[in-house]
């Protein structure tokens, strides 16, 4: 059972371009992470959302964490090649168990 | 301050022989997380070890086992080699269950 969905799976864009990723669950969570994963890598902590409600800006990546804490998104504005990778998201249930979506592909083409 | 160390960084085995994946985390982090990611997707969690006990582990065959060291360290043992274990492994550490994860580069184990 897929508790956190992520989508879309995969996504290639302009350079220049915004776009927004979703993760959502029909459970709450205690808080929520994003990381990002570059080839050859292991993922890379983003940010952390706690609040339900809460909004965090990371340069041009803008991270929300839904009211019911059960959904998160994140925006990314002006999209650039460096962006690429993959984006994961992953909820933290109230024992500390990370709950991790499947993950969203990016390409951002020049 | 130097990140999770993971060794080897590739490791070919032929199917039915055994893997040995190993693991040192962050200096001060006591806890060690070990995943699995295929096509380069999604993390499967397998185990959890914290001060040398494993605390839970994810639905993965027996086959699958490790252990903490006194110095923190993790192995990750793979028994009896399937071809879909070919994947990327990840660990990862933390100073306790509260905190985020730190991972290190992974090993990128085939099978054939």
């Amino acid at each position: 059972t897929q508790l956190l969905e992520q989508s879309p799976q995969f996504l290639s864009i302009q350079e220049g371009e915004n776009l927004t990723v979703y993760c959502n669950s029909s459970s709450v969570f205690s808080s929520l992470q994003w990381y990002r994963q570059e080839p050859g890598e292991g993922p890379v902590l983003l940010v952390t959302v706690v609040t339900g409600g809460e909004v965090k800006k990371l340069k041009r990546l803008t991270f929300q964490f839904g009211d019911a804490r059960k959904d998160s998104s994140l925006h990314i504005t002006a999209a650039q090649p460096g962006d690429t990778g993959l984006y994961l998201c992953a909820g933290v249930r109230s024992n500390y168990q990370l709950i991790w979506g499947a993950g969203t592909k990016l390409i951002i083409k020049p | 301050e130097a990140g999770v160390t993971q060794s080897p960084t590739h490791l070919i085995k032929t199917r039915g022989q055994q893997a040995t994946l190993r693991c040192s985390p962050i200096s001060g982090h006591t806890s060690v997380y070990w995943y699995q990611q295929a096509l380069g997707l999604g993390l499967q969690f397998l185990l959890w070890y914290d001060e040398g006990e494993e605390r839970n582990r994810g639905n993965f065959p027996p086959r699958f086992s490790g252990r903490q060291f006194p110095n923190y360290s993790s192995e990750l043992n793979v028994n009896a080699l399937e071809l879909e274990d070919s994947a990327l492994y990840l660990c990862a550490s933390s100073t306790d269950r509260a905190s985020p994860l730190h991972f290190g580069n992974g090993t990128r184990l085939t099978v054939t």
